[in-house]
């Protein structure tokens, strides 16, 4: 069965730095990854997917991700945060066979200081 | 564009009381359709999912029950409440077609349970 683990239950970093948020997963076969960000009293708005191709995948709002596959990681990274960034990000990885259930890691808090 | 509606927004229930959300989605035919429960705005639990009309799918046995009675229309049920199903409720749906397609969520409904 799949799995995800985000590491940090919060990642401070001050508005113009460069912010990462961590993720790896476990999967047996090749993985479909995405990055989802939850706003307080929202649901989860979907950033970007890994599927197949280019490692780096490039998503909304400025953010992109790097695949790993030897590291089995998914990390979000943003090259200058903005403190409208801060919300909580989720992780999430499926299987590339059979019917397309997510599986989500428990959520990284993304504060950004002015 | 697609559009996913989740209603209503918040919803204060007695214990031992009925239960009956409903999300409906638009501008889309034959999605795949799923119900999440978030608790303490953290990790999400898929708790049901669809791929057509009266197929569901539990993944936790539990209090809920979910049906699907048209192609766009995906209810959450409970005859009888439990506080210990307080928490925040998501619908989502991604396109059947493909399994490599992010899921889109509705803004979800808060539960309390008194």
């Amino acid at each position: 069965a799949q799995s995800v683990a985000q590491p940090e239950d919060q990642v401070n970093v001050a508005e113009g730095n460069p912010l990462t948020v961590k993720c790896t997963y476990s999967v047996s076969g090749n993985p479909y990854l995405f990055w989802y960000v939850q706003y307080p009293n929202r649901g989860l708005q979907f950033l970007l997917k890994y599927i197949t191709g280019d490692n780096l995948v490039k998503g909304s709002y400025g953010f992109e991700a790097e695949f790993n596959k030897s590291q089995t990681s998914f990390h979000l990274k943003k090259p200058s945060a903005l403190v409208s960034d801060s919300a909580l990000y989720f992780c999430a990885v499926s299987e590339n066979t059979g019917f397309q259930k997510l599986v989500f890691g428990t959520g990284t808090r993304l504060l950004v200081s002015p | 564009s697609q559009t996913i509606h989740q209603w209503p927004a918040t919803l204060v229930q007695p214990v031992g009381s009925p239960l009956s959300l409903e999300c409906t989605v638009e501008g889309t035919s034959n999605p795949n359709l799923y119900w999440y429960r978030q608790a303490a705005g953290r990790g999400l639990q898929l708790l049901f999912y669809s791929v057509g009309i009266g197929q569901i799918s539990s993944e936790v046995p539990q209090n809920l029950s979910a049906s699907r009675p048209q192609d766009r229309q995906f209810i959450l049920s409970s005859k009888k409440l439990l506080l210990s199903d307080s928490g925040f409720y998501l619908c989502a749906w991604s396109a059947r077609s493909r399994n490599n397609q992010p899921q889109h969520f509705g803004d979800g409904t808060r539960l309390s349970i008194l």
